[in-house]
């Protein structure tokens, strides 16, 4: 089965210009979560979403921030303008509620850095 | 608000050593994950615990469930080079909420 697949994996880009990151969830997966990584603070919760409805957003930084999710198989994280302090890496993650239990799935990261 | 507390920061150990992490938390969760990331890639799931007193291994990994919900922790076996990386626990807290250990950076020295 395909994990989570994000893209770009690697992005550099200038201050100020718009950044959108995007993921595809595992199939029948109804959570998906945004998460931040840095060496400083770890990995924090930016945002989730259930059966595509933002549920928590209190982890997204700022304004410039927002996330979507048109469908059960695409979301996006949009970062406009940029500034120096967004790099980081930034994990898209999905989970069900199964018989067993809930247990989250990462995909491998967008690697972005603002200069 | 809920914080999971894990320990060690980090570990240097010799090849063949058996190595022990855990996390602690004030509060209860009902489930609890272990994952390892490898540099320049995401975190990977290891063992995944929904049990209290649940006790459940992966090949030289094993890993509880503590009885009072609030802790966990991670054994391996046997180390070998390529258990190098961080490893990470997770809770699930009542309001399916998950909440991340600050990582133990394991070292294996061959």
């Amino acid at each position: 089965d395909a994990g989570v697949i994000q893209s770009p994996r690697h992005e550099v880009t200038e201050m100020g210009q718009e950044v959108t990151l995007r993921c595809k969830p595992i199939s029948g997966h109804d959570y998906l979560f945004w998460y931040r990584q840095t060496m400083m603070r770890g990995l924090e919760l930016l945002i989730y979403f259930n059966n595509n409805v933002p549920i928590d957003d209190s982890g997204m930084p700022e304004d410039r921030f927002s996330a979507k999710m048109p469908n059960a198989s695409f979301s996006t994280l949009k970062i406009q303008p940029s500034e120096p302090r967004d790099s980081a890496v930034y994990f898209c993650a999905s989970s069900s509620r199964t018989a067993s239990g809930n247990t989250i799935y990462f995909g491998e990261g967008s690697w972005l850095t603002v200069v | 608000g809920q914080q999971l507390n894990q320990s060690p920061q980090s570990m240097f150990i010799q090849e063949g050593e058996d190595v022990s992490m855990n996390c602690t938390s004030s509060s209860i969760f009902n489930t609890w994950l272990w994952y390892k990331q490898d540099p320049g890639e995401g975190p990977v799931l290891l063992i995944a615990l929904y049990k209290a007193g649940e006790l459940t291994s992966n090949g030289r990994l094993t890993a509880q469930f503590g009885i009072t919900r609030k802790d966990s922790f991670l054994n391996i076996s046997a180390s070998i080079p390529s258990d190098v990386g961080i490893y990470f626990c997770a809770g699930l807290n009542n309001f399916n909420k998950f909440y991340f250990g600050s990582g133990t950076k394991l070292n294996v020295k061959p």
